[in-house]
């Protein structure tokens, strides 16, 4: 159980153009979901926080006009980095919480690398 | 604030050998406490976690991890290491009073050398 999934696992597109990232819990309801980037071998850097039915949460430093989060429903929340530049260029990564559970297990997607060209 | 330190980078030790992997933490009050686990190009998989009652939580694969209130730290150990333990590890602390946001270590990367 508590399986989420990313989708695309990895994109490859041009400066400038938008891309979406989907972000699903397929077997629970996910009041809030995460999302962060992560540079090779560092840590994961939290960008916002998405919340079903509200505005995200951006953390400091992240442009929320530039990373549009969007959660729809208790299963899914989206990403889209718009306007895409090579610095865009990273591993996304989002997690969610089981409804009601906000301090309890994270459960992470598999990823999603993007490669701005 | 919260903060996780992991102070080694890098972890080598030999197949079948034990292993340990620090953590310590910086909070107030009661933190929960987490490992995670992540493979190249994956995400993160729950190894453990440490809410409250015993000090020794047993996770996933053979690991375990001791809180030690007194000390700080919460770090993950496995009596006889797997090539195929080597990963990178994160360790976590959360707080429901802080939007339930998780604060990670840097990350330690563990290879196990047959």
């Amino acid at each position: 159980g508590a399986v989420v999934s990313q989708h695309p696992s990895w994109v490859i597109c041009k400066s400038g153009t938008s891309v979406k990232i989907e972000c699903r819990s397929l077997d629970f309801q996910a009041t809030t979901m995460f999302w962060y980037r992560q540079f090779p071998k560092q840590s994961l850097m939290l960008m916002a926080t998405s919340n079903e039915g509200s505005k995200a949460t951006y953390e400091q430093g992240v442009e929320k006009d530039k990373f549009l989060i969007n959660h729809a429903s208790l299963t899914l929340s989206t990403l889209t980095v718009t306007s895409a530049h090579p610095e865009d260029s990273s591993f996304y990564i989002c997690s969610a919480d089981l409804r009601g559970q906000s301090t309890d297990t994270q459960y992470f997607g598999p990823g999603t690398r993007l490669t701005v060209l | 604030a919260q903060s996780v330190a992991q102070p080694e980078d890098q972890v080598n030790v030999a197949e079948g050998n034990p292993l340990t992997v620090k953590c310590t933490y910086s909070v107030s009050g009661n933190p929960y406490l987490f490992w995670y686990v992540q493979y190249p190009n994956r995400g993160l998989q729950f190894l453990l976690k440490y809410i409250t009652g015993d000090n020794l939580v047993k996770g996933s694969y053979g690991f375990e991890a001791e809180f030690n209130k007194s000390q700080t730290s919460f770090h993950l150990k496995k009596p006889s290491a797997l090539v195929s333990d080597s990963a990178l590890y994160f360790c976590a602390v959360r707080f429901n009073t802080n939007a339930g946001k998780s604060t990670f270590g840097d990350g330690t990367t563990l290879t196990v050398k047959p």
